[in-house]
């Protein structure tokens, strides 16, 4: 157990619909990440929070946004659902801001798009 | 362009035997390297990470080298258990103005009893 929670483990939704994801980082950690990993694809960084300000940005899309809350939880909402936004989706956390420390993931949210 | 690829795409090996797993990187500015190991359906799992200046790191089992001339990294497995079948991805941060994180499509070992 890396100590970061998502929920919900599973979402199934249908397109042109918006969903929200939610991830509490580890005690103490500062830094949240998203990444989406979709079989056609690998593992993608989206994007990264720290403290509340948006850090480092990777291949979001603009149907895409994410926050970072003063308890330092993260949501990522995805919007305008289309059938290859199906993937899973991980939060991963740090202490540090970026690039230099272990990332501790989560277990993923399984998003299915009908 | 910044890439990250890994090799073989999938191996198959006998328990208690030893294995190496290739990555290469096209990466430019390079900021460190990541090695993680992925269970079907979980969050990768932090095995090492290496800065431009280390050669070598390892976590038990796992030590990971780095040839930061020639952008390659590698993966040895010792002496490796049934739990070892996992994904292995290999993960490139570049530091060009804000970070981000290049990752390989990962190797597939399975550990055959």
């Amino acid at each position: 157990d890396s100590g970061v929670t998502q929920t919900p483990k599973h979402l199934i939704t249908a397109t042109g619909q918006r969903v929200t994801l939610r991830c509490s980082p580890r005690s103490g950690d500062l830094s949240v990440y998203w990444y989406q990993q979709s079989l056609d694809q690998g593992l993608q960084f989206l994007i990264q929070y720290y403290n509340g300000e948006e850090r480092a940005k990777g291949n979001i899309l603009e149907r895409f946004s994410a926050q970072q809350f003063p308890d330092l939880h993260s949501e990522l909402n995805l919007s305008s659902l289309e059938l290859g936004d199906s993937a899973l989706y991980f939060c991963a956390s740090s202490v540090e801001t970026g690039g230099t420390g272990a990332q501790y993931f989560g277990p993923g949210t399984r998003l299915l798009v009908l | 362009k910044n890439q990250v690829e890994q090799s073989p795409q999938s191996l198959i090996i006998l328990e208690g035997k030893n294995c190496t797993l290739q990555c290469n990187y096209t990466v430019s500015p390079f900021s460190n390297l990541r090695w993680y190991k992925q269970d079907t359906g979980r969050g990768p799992v932090s095995l090492t990470i290496m800065t431009f200046s280390e050669n070598t790191k390892s976590n038990g089992r796992y030590t990971a080298t780095l040839d930061a001339d020639t952008k390659q990294s590698s993966l040895h497995i010792t002496a490796s258990q049934l739990s070892d079948s996992a994904s292995y991805i290999c993960v490139v941060t570049s530091t060009s103005g804000t970070y981000k994180y290049i990752f390989g499509t990962g190797t597939r070992l399975k550990v055959l009893a």
